[in-house]
């Protein structure tokens, strides 16, 4: 079945900490990639997407992620994170198949501790 | 409106009533969708509509669940007979275009209607 796997539930950072998300999808061919971010009492927003091109991309907040294609990974990083920081990050996966079924992890739940 | 609203943010039911839960996307965007989130995971795919038509419905966990967007813009998901485990926060994003390969296909997420069946 096609997935998309967050190896960590929980992750629990003091500030400056670097971070690492793990995010692995279980499609074939061409994909696109997200990561979505939900902050305590707000609404999903997009973080960052790869679509096609440099496979390092970057999004808000100094955020970045790397796709690499031969390990269907797409992980989320970030080399100093701050109290904002905290949130709920979801990676996400699509492909235009006449359809658009965008499929999300479960989600990785970050604390940073001021 | 600036961004894309759902009513009612919260609905209460008891098991076995009939709900409605509406989005309104962005103004102009033509590509809507319909997820479902239960607690401690990521949002689930129900549907997508381009304009006024269900492109991809194959979300829909069963012939419970509905929805339209008759004039391409708002849209209304149905659930008929509600059993206590449709309980969930379902989440209404919009983008504006359904494009593979077009930067503009961000989805812009509502806050979302949690519904309670009781």
């Amino acid at each position: 079945a096609q997935s998309v796997s967050q190896h960590n539930h929980h992750v629990i950072l003091s500030e400056a900490a670097s971070l690492e998300l793990g995010c692995n999808y279980s499609y074939g061919g061409t994909v696109n990639l997200f990561w979505y971010v939900q902050y305590p009492g707000q609404h999903l927003q997009l973080l960052l997407k790869y679509f096609s091109g440099d496979p390092l991309v970057k999004g808000i907040k100094g955020f970045e992620a790397e796709f690499i294609k031969s390990k269907f990974s797409f992980n989320l990083r970030k080399p100093s994170v701050q109290w904002s920081d905290t949130a709920e990050y979801f990676c996400a996966v699509n492909r235009y198949t006449g359809g658009f079924k965008t499929i999300f992890g479960a989600g990785t739940r970050l604390f940073v501790k001021a | 409106g600036a961004g894309v609203s759902q009513t009612p943010s919260n609905k209460v039911t008891e098991k076995g009533k009939y709900v409605e839960l509406r989005c309104d996307p962005i103004s102009g965007h033509t590509a809507l969708y319909w997820y479902r989130q239960s607690l401690g995971q990521g949002p689930e795919f129900l549907i997508y509509f381009q304009g006024t038509g269900a492109a991809d419905d194959s979300g829909l966990p069963n012939d419970r669940f509905f929805a339209v967007r008759p004039e391409g813009s708002v849209s209304t998901l149905k659930i008929q007979r509600t059993e206590r485990g449709d309980s969930a926060v379902y989440l209404c994003a919009s983008s504006s275009s359904a494009g593979a390969t077009s930067s503009t296909d961000t989805q812009y997420f509502g806050p979302g209607t949690r519904l309670t069946v009781l």
